[in-house]
């Protein structure tokens, strides 16, 4: 198994340009998530879902869009990207009736 | 709301000297409570983690954590340090219906631990 994958690894956009971090899993997962990370802040969430078709918003949701059409994957978009939103994003899955949250490799964004 | 706050967002020890990170939290019920490490250019990994049962805990890598409700902390300690464990740690707070819900963690700032040997 692969576990949680994203792509890209890293990424280098232009204010204003949009773009879509992707995310899959092969486990099986009803949950999944978005997290991103900032220096002394930890992660904090952008977005969740509880299942295809369902989605829900997070911590700091501005700026980001997010479906789940299917229970394998959960991209992020990026309408119109802000210096602010360079930092490192993780998608993260949990099994339900769980209590281990699994996470992918991240995805190192930088807004110019 | 939840909250939690990593003292020292820097620990240094030396290799075989006890690792003490700590974690306090703030939280209305009865919370699970996590620690992650994260190495270099790396996602995040499961230490160990409190969901209601034994207070003390013991994790993966000679890490173990003891829940105090009264002191409102989860601190995470090893008894001795080796290279290895140099890395970034994050405590995490959950509101237990929220988490089983897919509503996700409330991460710390992290504290990076260096070993010196």
């Amino acid at each position: 198994n692969a576990g949680v994958t994203q792509t890209p690894k890293f990424q280098v956009l232009k204010t204003g340009q949009s773009m879509t971090l992707q995310c899959a899993q092969d486990m099986n997962h009803e949950y999944m998530s978005w997290y991103r990370q900032d220096p002394g802040m930890g992660l904090r969430l952008i977005h969740y879902s509880v299942g295809a078709g369902i989605t829900d918003q997070g911590e700091v949701p501005n700026g980001y869009n997010v479906s789940r059409s299917t229970t394998e994957d959960f991209p992020l978009r990026l309408l119109s990207a802000a210096p602010s939103q360079t930092s490192v994003y993780f998608c993260a899955t949990l099994r339900g009736g769980h209590n281990e949250q699994f996470f992918g490799p991240g995805t190192r964004l930088t807004v110019l | 709301a939840q909250s939690v706050t990593q003292l020292g967002s820097h620990v240094s020890v030396s290799e075989g000297a006890l690792v003490l990170l700590r974690c306090n939290y703030s939280s209305s019920v009865p919370p699970y409570l996590f620690w992650y490490v994260q190495y270099p250019n790396q996602g995040l990994q499961l230490l160990l983690k409190y969901t209601s049962a034994a207070t003390l805990v013991k994790g993966i890598n000679g890490f173990e954590a003891e829940f105090k409700k009264s002191e409102t902390s989860f601190h995470l300690t090893k008894p001795s340090a080796h290279m290895s464990d140099a890395a970034e740690y994050f405590c995490a707070v959950s509101d237990p219906a929220r988490y089983n819900a897919g509503n996700m963690l409330t991460f710390g700032g992290g504290t990076r631990l260096m070993v010196k040997p």
